[in-house]
């Protein structure tokens, strides 16, 4: 069965960093790549970023691009988001998600975990 | 503002039918396969539906998909109180090298 678990997640004032985490399981990491997807409280999803299953391509919401950097320790079947220069409305659930292969294009998530909500205030 | 425009709420009464239309444009609806995901509240979002008109493994038959041109549509057949929460369409943009979603839409009971 995939697991997929949230970690890392708090309160933090604007302009500092957080580091999200996500711990699979249940499936070959590397064989996938993987995505973030947020959610702020009432509203809607939001893609955040993606990484191709070895890294070698990323991509990122224009809202977060230059500030969230995404990345991938598949040895330890983890995958982060460093996240710098937060701001208020960055303040959501933060969901780890499976793509269906290994690259960056994908229509669709089959897997999520349940979320770690960061809030973004002081 | 969300790239797909799905209708904020749709509602009817227990056994009959919803449909939740979602727009979107050619680089997106219109060049990539939809998919479309339930989420009760306080949970993650699950998948129901991917490449446009399949279910995932568990998912009931009540449940399905279709797309022309740039929209795509879930219809839930029989509905049931335990069908109550929000859904979401989802997809590809090839413009924006982005997955994008619709702003949701919450199916109420009667």
């Amino acid at each position: 069965e995939v697991q997929l678990v949230e970690s890392g997640g708090g309160l933090v004032q604007p302009g500092r960093s957080l580091r999200l985490s996500c711990t699979a399981s249940g499936f070959s990491f590397d064989d996938y790549a993987m995505h973030w997807v947020r959610q702020a409280p009432g509203k809607g999803l939001e893609w955040v970023s993606g990484i191709t299953w070895h890294s070698g391509a990323v991509g990122y919401a224009d809202s977060v691009r230059g500030r969230f950097t995404i990345s991938r320790d598949n040895a330890k079947n983890s995958l982060y988001l460093q996240m710098n220069s937060l701001r208020a409305e960055d303040t959501a659930f933060y969901y780890c998600a499976k793509a269906p292969w290994l690259e960056l294009h994908t229509h669709y998530f089959a897997s999520w975990g349940h979320g770690t909500l960061v809030t973004v205030s002081s | 503002q969300s790239v797909l425009t799905q209708p904020p709420s749709v509602s009817s009464a227990p056994g009959q039918k919803v449909t939740i239309s979602c727009s979107g444009g050619n680089s997106n609806m219109g060049s990539n396969l939809a998919s479309w995901y339930q989420q009760v509240p306080g949970s993650a979002p699950k998948l129901l539906i991917y490449d446009n008109n399949k279910r995932p493994s568990g998912i009931p038959d009540r449940f399905s998909g279709s797309k022309s041109g740039t929209s795509a549509t879930l219809g839930i057949t029989g509905l049931q109180t335990g069908d109550e929460a929000d859904y979401y369409c989802g997809t590809w943009d090839s413009s924006l090298s982005a997955v994008v979603f619709g702003g949701g839409t919450k199916v109420t009971v009667l």
